[in-house]
């Protein structure tokens, strides 16, 4: 079973700084990989897929980056908005299994 | 638009079995699978398992296997997310997210959940 790890498990960030999230697989998942915003109340949204690719609608603000077991979720310069929790999450294809990672909430500094 | 509209809140008691429904719309509902997902209060998201509505094949987690159903009526676009023998532990949001994936020009599977339902939440209490 291959384990997800997100660190740190809290940011904190000034308005219009950068963050930089980490996510780590307990082995490769090649570029299979996906992020996830969720804010409070609120079911989680698709920011990026296959480790890189901006889901329709997400700002140019965010992206994503790596491969194999180390990848990386950037914001370029966070907005009020931004501030949330952030998932990593892989698909093992055969047989069908979902893993996310345990969260990262960015907080306001 | 793709949408996916779940079922109101529930509140159930130990042993008790609870159903949640899954309404599709904006896509072709059998063109895709429907997982499960849960969120307890205050923890992060733990994956349930996957239904195909086209044939009705399923997958669960190990964790839930011998408790968990999911099944599907196509007429209406609609899936569902059974639990039985309920306890405390099992109050959760839970989630129906639709299932997509692509192959990259590199050969590569990959997947990922779009869109979300709004969530069901489920309390368990005697």
């Amino acid at each position: 079973e291959i384990v997800m790890t997100q660190s740190p498990a809290t940011l904190s960030v000034s308005p219009g700084e950068r963050a930089t999230l980490s996510c780590r697989a307990s082995q490769s998942v090649s570029s299979n990989l996906a992020w996830y915003q969720q804010k409070p109340g609120q079911a989680p949204r698709l920011l990026i897929y296959g480790a890189s690719t901006r889901a329709t609608g997400i700002p140019a603000r965010f992206s994503g980056s790596g491969s194999g077991t180390e990848f990386t979720l950037t914001i370029s310069s966070l907005q009020s908005e931004d501030f949330a929790v952030y998932y990593c999450q892989q698909y093992n294809n055969w047989p069908p299994r979902g893993t996310f990672g345990q969260g990262t909430k960015v907080e306001i500094k | 638009q793709v949408q996916l509209v779940q079922s109101g809140a529930e509140v159930k008691k130990p042993g008790a079995s609870v159903k949640v429904s899954c309404k599709a719309s904006g896509y072709t509902f059998t063109s895709y699978d429907i997982n499960w997902v849960r969120q307890a209060t205050g923890q992060g998201l733990e994956w349930m398992g996957w239904m195909n509505p086209n044939s009705g094949n399923t997958g669960y987690a190990q964790k839930f296997q011998g408790r968990v159903t999911m099944t599907r009526n196509t007429s209406i676009s609609t899936a569902y997310m059974e639990l039985s023998s309920l306890r405390s532990e099992d109050t959760a949001v839970y989630y129906c997210a639709r299932f997509c994936h692509m192959i990259t020009f590199g050969g590569v599977i990959v997947s990922w959940f779009d869109p979300w339902g709004q969530g069901t939440l489920v309390t368990v209490s005697s």
